[in-house]
Parts: structure tokens; sequence; C-alpha cells
């Protein structure tokens, strides 16, 4: 156990509807990341917030977007899905305060795109 | 783009036999990083390296970094049923500071498979 959760757990979803995911942050970190793990594949960085600001971005387009709420919680919102969105999504949390910090990832979102 | 590349793929061995995986990345890095991922959950970090240390142990995890080679190796001793998972190498580029920490870029990970 992480600290780290994410909801929900599985999603089932048509080509062409939005979807929100959310992580919930370990206690007392600033910064979240998200990735997507394509069935067989290893994570791909989408993007990471940094004190409720977008601070890097992967190679994904913009209606893959995200929020960071004051309690650090997150959010990742998904428009205009298409079948190879198909993934697990995974947050990851760490806390920036200068040098490396260890991340810590939670269970996942599996989205399924039909 | 996937940075790191696992080799082999697939690994099958016997409990108590060692398990090595290694892993080859494109880019100077910072530091690199290995997790574990059980079915498809979440990943689990295990040890990380500096780009300026050449080998590291955690328990039965021993780890090496080869930067002129741009390739590191996890080693896994006396392996045991629960050790069967996909692992990963992930790493942070060298010009990375402060919250680019968190952009880790990821190979393609081994899968484990340690019979009893």
């Amino acid at each position: 156990e992480t600290g780290v959760t994410q909801s929900p757990t599985h999603l089932i979803k048509t080509r062409g509807q939005q979807v929100t995911l959310r992580c919930s942050s370990q206690s007392g970190h600033n910064t979240v990341s998200w990735y997507q793990q394509a069935l067989g594949q290893g994570p791909q960085f989408i993007f990471q917030y940094y004190r409720e600001e977008e601070n890097g971005r992967g190679n994904f387009p913009p209606r893959f977007s995200g929020l960071q709420f004051p309690n650090y919680s997150s959010e990742l919102n998904v428009n205009a899905l298409e079948l190879d969105d198909s993934a697990l999504y995974l947050c990851a949390s760490k806390l920036t305060s200068g040098g490396h910090n260890e991340q810590f990832f939670g269970p996942g979102t599996r989205l399924t795109v039909l | 783009s996937q940075q790191g590349e696992e080799d082999p793929q697939a690994l099958s061995i016997q409990e108590g036999e060692n398990a090595t995986m290694n892993c080859s990345y494109k880019t100077s890095i910072n530091n690199l990083q290995w997790y574990r991922q059980n079915s498809g959950r979440g990943l689990v970090h295990l040890i990380l390296i500096r780009s300026n240390e050449r080998e590291k142990h955690s328990g039965r995890l021993r780890v090496t970094l080869d930067t002129s080679k741009k390739s590191s190796s996890l080693l896994i001793t006396a392996s045991r049923a629960a050790d069967t998972a996909s692992y990963f190498c992930a790493t942070v580029p060298a010009n990375a500071g402060g919250t680019s920490y968190g952009k880790l870029t990821f190979g393609q990970g081994t899968i484990l498979t340690v019979h009893p």
C-alpha cells in the first residue's frame, strides 16, 4: 500500500465520450504525475502537476488534460475518446523538496474504450 | 517513446535460482530506477541508482549501472514464487532538476515467472 488511491478501478466508455479519472495523493505530497500504460508496454508519461500547475507534458494531444487541487488530489480528463485510449492509467505522487524524492504509484484505473 | 529496452522480454526460472534482467537506454541520465508490477496493477519502486554510482544493493536485489554503455542490470538472488511480476527500468534525464525528477521514461519491461 503506497497511500495513493485512484478511482474508479475499472471503466468502460464508448468512442467519442469523455472520461474523468481521479487520484488522491499520499499525504504531504505536492507533485502528481500521470502515466498511460497500454497492454504489454511500459508506462508513458502524460503530464505532471506541481502546486496546481502543469509542470511538464509528454507526447499526448490536448484532449488529455488535468487538474490538481489545493489538497493535492488530481484529475485526468480525456475528451473525444479513441479506441487507442484503452489502457491502464497510473498516477504517482511525490514530495518535491529539492533533489530526487521517490514516487509512489497508485493501483491504476483500467479504461476500456469500445 | 520508450527510452529503455529491457532484455529479455520474458524470463522463466525455478525457485532458488538467480534472475538477471538488463536495461539499455539512449540519452544521458541523472538516475535509473527499477520498478515491479504485479498483474497489471500499480508499480512498486525497488531501487534507484544515480549516474555516479556503479552498483547498489537492497536485500536480494543488486543493480549495476554502466553509463559508458548506457546499460543497467537487475539481479534478484534466490528467487521466490512471489517475485513473479513484470520488472521495468525507468530513467530520469541528466538535465532534470527539481520537479523534473517526476518525469520517468520507462522501458517495455521483463516478465519474470518463478516456478515453485
